[in-house]
């Protein structure tokens, strides 16, 4: 298995600033990736977190607005971008197993929770 | 695309019954399905995961059975417990880099 941590593990910040989500992963990795849960919502995937390359992002989310660091196989950073109210949600990192293999087991981190005012 | 539906949304039983949580998936194609925990405003615990090739996982009180070719699959706890008390999430992973779809939830209440 592998333990995921996440910093901050909550905030409330205010309308038109940014926030750096960072994610710690006790052992290497080859996939990462960044969920959203708004509330009383699912998971929905931000993006696939590629080492050394840029994030892979999914239909309705851009660099732009959650520009996403992978500098090694253990860390990753999501910003939040001028945020909106709207952007208020549970913020999740997850990992697959260390072999990498699509089969593997996913984990995930405890999750931010981010609320804009 | 994919599509994942739970049923029910919400179930509240008593202590000590048995239950069966459901999750239907459109796509037959998948590589694994995967059944999480998650407790109120915390992120997810992984309670099991089935491979496209097997039919059953089981873990303590947990099993669950995966019917590929019908798009279904369900999560039975034996024995519940207050402490079983959480939403039940199942996703299902396509394979396409390892992604993950979820399913909408059963929030689960386990009463004394």
């Amino acid at each position: 298995s592998a333990v995921i941590s996440q910093k901050p593990s909550r905030d409330i910040c205010q309308r038109g600033t940014s926030l750096t989500i960072q994610c710690q992963v006790d052992s290497q990795v080859t996939m990462m990736f960044w969920y959203r849960q708004q509330p009383g919502q699912s998971l929905t995937l931000i993006a696939t977190a590629n080492q050394g390359s840029e994030a892979t992002y999914e239909s309705g989310f851009v660099i732009d607005k959650f520009p996403i660091s992978r500098p090694n196989l253990t860390f990753s950073t999501l910003t939040v971008s001028n945020m909106s109210p709207e952007d208020s949600s549970i913020y999740l990192c997850s990992v697959s197993g260390t072999s990498g293999r699509s089969t593997d087991t996913q984990y995930f981190g405890p999750g931010t929770r981010l609320t804009v005012l | 695309k994919q599509e994942v539906t739970q049923i029910p949304a919400a179930l509240s039983v008593p202590e000590g019954e048995n239950l069966v949580l459901n999750c239907s998936f459109t796509d037959s194609a998948i590589y694994n399905l995967q059944w999480f925990r998650q407790d109120p405003g915390k992120g997810l615990t992984s309670l099991l995961l089935i491979q496209s090739s097997q039919r059953e996982q089981t873990s303590g009180r947990l099993n669950a059975s995966l019917d590929k070719s019908s798009g279904r699959s369900t999560l039975y706890i034996a024995a519940s417990q207050p402490g079983d008390s959480a939403t039940y999430l199942c996703a299902v992973n396509t394979g396409t880099a390892s992604k993950l779809t979820f399913g909408t939830g059963t929030r689960l209440q386990v009463t004394l």
